[in-house]
């Protein structure tokens, strides 16, 4: 199972700002490991969107952010597009688990 | 620009193994960490394991007793293997790069194979 929660579904209309939390504990988040987004449209492979706790790859907008602090992460998508509807995941590595863990996943509708 | 392509048989027999191949196209598969990561239907993600192209390897605690990841250097593919198969098995198998560049996270992915493990 996940180690990583977050919460099943955000929803929000179009421009307006939503954030998806990212909850570990002391084995992971907490012990200073880097946090990564990926987003997931239906029937495809996921998508880099933020790595290093808040850096995008080229070609990721500056309307998606990524913050991280103390057990927690979070995804901040700002001027939400009908576009952004995907899944998206947390992700980071577990120092109890020897090996890298997701996040539970959240669904965002627009 | 890299690209990775999952091969494999789609349908597996319960209690056999599940063997899957990703073949690196346009770049060298040395120098990065690569993974083998699925996701059942309707469900999140879980990272199987990976290796690093000096040799080593890691796999996930909850499958580690079932699970071999090996490379091919000259085909540039790594492969899985996964034994002992049940249906809690099926899934959208993906294989992935993790770049120190990008903090080990997984910038490049194939766009992942279906395995069915039924009779």
């Amino acid at each position: 199972q996940s180690v990583l929660t977050q919460p099943p579904s955000v929803s929000g209309a179009p421009g307006q700002r939503v954030t998806i939390s990212c909850t570990g504990s002391s084995s992971n988040i907490g012990a200073g490991y880097d946090v990564h987004w990926y987003q997931q449209l239906p029937g495809t492979a996921p998508k880099l969107l933020i790595y290093g706790n808040s850096n995008r790859p080229s070609g990721v907008p500056d309307r998606l952010s990524g913050s991280k602090s103390g057990t927690s992460a979070s995804l901040a998508i700002t001027g939400l597009q009908a576009e952004d509807e995907a899944d998206y995941y947390c992700q980071s590595y577990d120092s109890r688990l020897s090996g890298y863990v997701f996040g539970t996943g959240t669904k965002v509708t627009v | 620009q890299v690209q990775l392509q999952e091969s494999g048989p789609g349908l597996v027999k319960p209690s056999e193994t599940l063997s899957l191949t990703c073949t690196v196209s346009g770049g060298s598969i040395s120098s990065y960490y690569w993974s083998w990561i699925r996701q059942p239907p309707g469900k999140g993600l879980e990272w199987i394991g990976d290796f690093y192209y000096s040799g080593s390897t890691n796999y996930s605690p909850s499958l580690k007793s079932r699970v071999t990841i090996s490379v091919d250097p000259s085909k540039n593919q790594f492969s899985l293997k996964l034994n002992s198969v049940t249906a809690a098995d099926t899934a959208v198998y993906y294989c992935a790069r993790a770049a120190i560049a990008v903090a080990t996270a997984f910038d490049i992915w194939g766009q992942g194979t279906m395995v069915t493990v039924s009779s």
